[in-house]
């Protein structure tokens, strides 16, 4: 069973870079796929917000393309998630997710604040 | 980039009922269409995807269909744990956009 593990700050100030990291079990992210990020603000609905390949391809949403990077580390099997001059419309849940065309394993989700 | 809209945004229906709900995209997307649960507080599911294709372990009473640019769910006979809102989700040109979902209740 594939498991996906988000971890990092669950505040960040306005202004600062909001940082996550995906670690993924049972199975390895060089085999293949596209590692996906999505959040979901409080109430709100579902934003997808990029994607990677296992070689380092990236497709980002283009209302956030100007500030968003997501990399891939095969090596510690995670792919990591930076998005840069947060705001508070920034405050979301944010889920890693597999996939290539619909995304069928996702974490647990972590909750990250922006407020100073 | 593609613009998904859903309808109803929200429902209210009894044990048993047949329920429909519709996902539309601004552009054709042949069968990249994926259809997602979410109950309070949890997790995305997959339900659904290539429009029609059944998630392995969800149940039959779910299914899907459509193509182009109009999509729909279907519960065949609702049931109280499939209370939750659903989302679909389109793919096209490596984008991928959510539908602003439909809340599902009694």
């Amino acid at each position: 069973q594939v498991q996906l593990q988000e971890s990092g700050p669950g505040l960040v100030k306005p202004s600062e870079t909001l940082s996550l990291t995906c670690t993924v079990s049972s199975y390895a992210v060089s085999s293949g796929y596209y590692w996906g990020w999505i959040r979901q603000s409080p109430g709100k609905g579902l934003e997808w917000i990029g994607s990677i390949s296992h070689i380092g391809n990236t497709h980002y949403t283009t209302s956030l393309k100007s500030r968003v990077t997501i990399s891939v580390d095969t090596s510690k099997n995670q792919f990591s998630l930076k998005l840069r001059s947060v705001t508070a419309a920034d405050t979301a849940v944010y889920y890693c997710a597999r996939g290539d065309f619909y995304f069928d394993y996702w974490g647990q989700g972590t909750l990250v604040t922006v407020s100073s | 980039d593609i613009q998904m809209t859903q309808s109803p945004s929200s429902l209210s229906a009894s044990v048993g009922d047949r329920v429909t709900i519709t996902c539309r995209a601004s552009q054709g997307i042949s069968n990249f269409l994926a259809w997602y649960q979410q109950k309070p507080g949890k997790v995305p599911k997959l339900l659904i995807y290539s429009a029609s294709t059944l998630q392995s372990g969800v149940p039959s009473r779910f299914s899907g269909g459509g193509s182009g640019t109009d999509f729909t769910l279907t519960i065949s006979s609702l049931q109280p744990e499939d209370v939750a809102t659903y989302y679909c989700q389109s793919y096209n040109s490596a984008l991928f956009t959510f539908g602003p979902g439909t809340k599902v209740d009694f």
